[in-house]
């Protein structure tokens, strides 16, 4: 158990759709990061935040948006959902921004797009 | 851009071989290297790292050494054991994006 948890773990949902995957950082971390995993794309890192604010972007797509809380939880948000983007949304922590710091990962959300 | 390379497998070894992934990547600068390694149903575990050229990391007998002259950071284990069965990912990370760059991933399957 890496301590970071996620919910819900899966979720069905239609074309069209909007859908927010919760995340909770592990006790003492601030910046918490998330990723897509899917087959044809592997593992694809999407967006970073620290301490609230968003410090990196990955390949986020502008349908897709996420934010941080000041208890450190963070959302993210996909909105008109497609079929490609049923995946594995995982979520991870780290105690601070840069790259030496250990992130660790969540049990991740499966989204399924029918 | 940055990426990553590896052997994507399935890769199939009786119990005590001897294990080589082979990783190797593209980069500007210094990166920062990782195996990750996910069990089925489960999330991604750091499994070893290294922060700059000739660093060795080790865990769990598995080895591997950041080799900037041939940009590579083969993952190594001298006898797997069939709970080494997984899917192992080699990524980097650099100082001002600090998300993950991962390869597509080694499925091992370790044979009683």
């Amino acid at each position: 158990d890496s301590g970071v948890t996620q919910t819900p773990k899966h979720l069905i949902t239609a074309t069209g759709q909007r859908v927010t995957l919760r995340c909770s950082p592990r006790s003492g971390d601030l910046s918490v990061y998330w990723y897509q995993q899917s087959l044809d794309q592997g593992l694809q890192f999407l967006i970073q935040y620290y301490n609230g604010e968003e410090r990196a972007k990955g390949n986020i797509l502008e349908r897709f948006s996420a934010q941080q809380f000041p208890d450190l939880h963070s959302e993210l948000n996909l909105s008109s959902l497609e079929l490609g983007d049923s995946a594995l949304y995982f979520c991870a922590s780290s105690v601070g921004p840069g790259e030496t710091y250990e992130q660790y990962f969540g049990p991740g959300t499966r989204l399924t797009v029918t | 851009g940055d990426s990553v390379t590896q052997m994507e497998g399935p890769v199939t070894l009786s119990e005590e071989a001897f294990l080589t992934i082979n990783c190797t990547y593209t980069a500007t600068g210094y990166p920062s290297l990782f195996w990750y390694v996910q069990y089925p149903g489960e999330g991604l575990q750091l499994l070893l790292k290294a922060t700059k050229a000739d660093d060795k990391g080790s865990n769990k007998g598995f080895e591997a050494t950041y080799r900037k002259e041939t940009t590579s950071f083969h993952l190594e284990k001298g006898s797997v054991q069939v709970s080494d069965s997984a899917v192992y990912f080699c990524a980097l990370s650099k100082g001002g994006a600090d998300g993950l760059t991962f390869g597509k991933g080694t499925h091992l399957i370790i044979q009683p």
